[in-house]
């Protein structure tokens, strides 16, 4: 599966979006996009997943680019409960691993 | 109730005891999978099951066991435990039937400490 990088910390405003970006530049064409995040030290949460088309969900919006090399994760209105970590995973159709990253923890701030 | 229950939630014992870390589920899936996760880390495979007679071993098995009970008990042994081993421990099931998704279902997690 392909590796994904992503920044360490982010912060973000209450109430406003927040942009998560994730680079997978070796995914191939079978590869999805998947986001979990981590809250303190519970088990992750699915949030969503793609493969090439924009995706939206009641927890989060996912944008992928068009060379699919790249994609970000959109929390529309942030609160304070978002406060977390986000890990972006590449993972092939017919694999049965998440192979979970240091992921970004973003820190959303009143 | 939790769809997903890791017992015990915590615990600390010694080096080279046998330690048993149970997980069951509520949700009728068939996959079950043990994690770990370290400080600041994500987390890493140790072991699992696409059903009660598929046992499978994940990137760091080494040092510990599994038995699949049943398809809803999956239980993760550590037979001498050491310091090293001393993590928070996932267990999380997903639904072969929905194998594109990826989602996972993960328990509440077991954090355990090896003095």
């Amino acid at each position: 599966d392909a590796k994904t990088t992503q920044p360490t910390s982010m912060d973000c405003a209450e109430g406003r979006a927040a942009n998560l970006p994730c680079n997978h530049s070796t995914i191939s064409g079978n590869e999805y996009v998947y986001w979990y995040r981590q809250i303190h030290s519970q088990g992750p949460q699915y949030i969503i997943h793609g493969l090439k088309n924009n995706e939206t969900n009641e927890m989060a919006s996912l944008i992928i680019t068009e060379d699919r090399k790249s994609s970000t994760l959109i929390l529309p209105h942030a609160t304070l409960r978002d406060t977390a970590v986000y890990y972006c995973i590449v993972k092939g159709a017919g694999s049965y691993q998440l192979t979970f990253g240091k992921g970004t923890k973003l820190s959303v701030i009143p | 109730d939790a769809d997903v229950t890791q017992t015990p939630r915590n615990r600390i014992t010694k080096t080279g005891k046998r330690i048993m870390l149970e997980c069951s589920q509520t949700k009728g899936h068939d996959r079950m999978y043990w994690y770990r996760q370290d400080p600041g880390l994500g987390l890493q495979l140790i072991y699992y099951s696409f059903d009660v007679k598929d046992i499978n071993k994940g990137e760091i098995s080494d040092g510990y066991s599994v038995s699949r009970q049943a398809q809803a008990k999956f239980s993760l042994s550590l037979e001498s435990a050491i310091p090293n081993q001393t993590a928070l421990y996932f267990c999380a099931t997903s639904d072969a039937g929905t194998t594109n998704t990826g989602e996972l279902f993960f328990g509440e997690g077991s954090r355990l400490t090896v003095l």
